[in-house]
């Protein structure tokens, strides 16, 4: 089945000790986002790809980063996690901008910051 | 105005009841209102959508009312069930932005 998955399910850092989540896709979607829900939150746009195009939200803190090395692939990286980024982090797809009211998630990845 | 309120916060109802969810939107270029069903642990997944120009849309037992006048919009659960039970978001979109606009989501707990 084609789908959003994410890895590792759940992820343990230390503050301050960078981390990189992963996300692939085999639905060959061209947009990706990545998105942070904190509990009983709705999901918050961190960032996404339309391709290769980065496209950042304005309130992102720099601490934030992402690569996507091709189609299937996405990283966030979190250079110096703090114990406020402590969440959820979802990673979604599109088929593409026009279509970005579908968006197909993959089932998270849970960050303790200790 | 890229905001979408949602009430209530959360919701309890009996097995076979009929809980409804309500939106309300300023920004009246957006286009597409998508619901959003997240299970605990889970991602959200897409579960009924709608457009502007129809004012109901049902999928099973999921119905959208759509008041394109009042800028509102609600969806309803028809004989609901405990395996209902979940967080619901609704959201909205535009052709010139490529992102959503999330509610603030509903708790759902259905009861036996």
């Amino acid at each position: 089945d084609a789908m959003v998955i994410q890895n590792p399910r759940y992820q343990v850092t230390q503050f301050g000790k960078p981390v990189t989540l992963s996300c692939s896709q085999t639905l060959n979607h061209n947009v990706m986002y990545w998105y942070q829900q904190k509990s009983s939150q709705a999901p918050k746009l961190l960032f996404h790809y339309y391709d290769k195009d980065f496209n950042n939200e304005a309130d992102t803190p720099d601490n934030f980063q992402s690569r996507r090395p091709n189609t299937s692939f996405c990283f966030l990286d979190i250079r110096s996690p703090g114990l406020g980024d402590a969440a959820m982090y979802l990673c979604a797809t599109s088929r593409d901008p026009t279509e970005q009211y579908e968006q197909y998630f993959g089932p998270g990845t849970r960050l303790t910051v200790t | 105005q890229q905001q979408v309120k949602q009430s209530p916060q959360s919701l309890i109802v009996q097995k076979g009841g009929i809980p409804i969810i309500n939106c309300a939107y300023e920004n009246t270029a957006f286009d597409y209102f998508p619901w959003y069903q997240q299970f605990p642990g889970k991602g959200p997944a897409l579960l009924i959508a709608i457009r502007p120009d129809v004012s109901e849309k049902k999928e099973g037992r999921f119905t959208i009312s759509f008041n394109k006048s009042a800028k509102q919009f609600s969806l309803h659960i028809m004989d609901s069930q405990p395996g209902d039970s979940a967080t619901y978001f609704c959201a909205a979109s535009t052709r010139s932005t490529d992102k959503l606009i999330f509610g603030t989501g509903t708790r759902l707990q259905v009861f036996p």
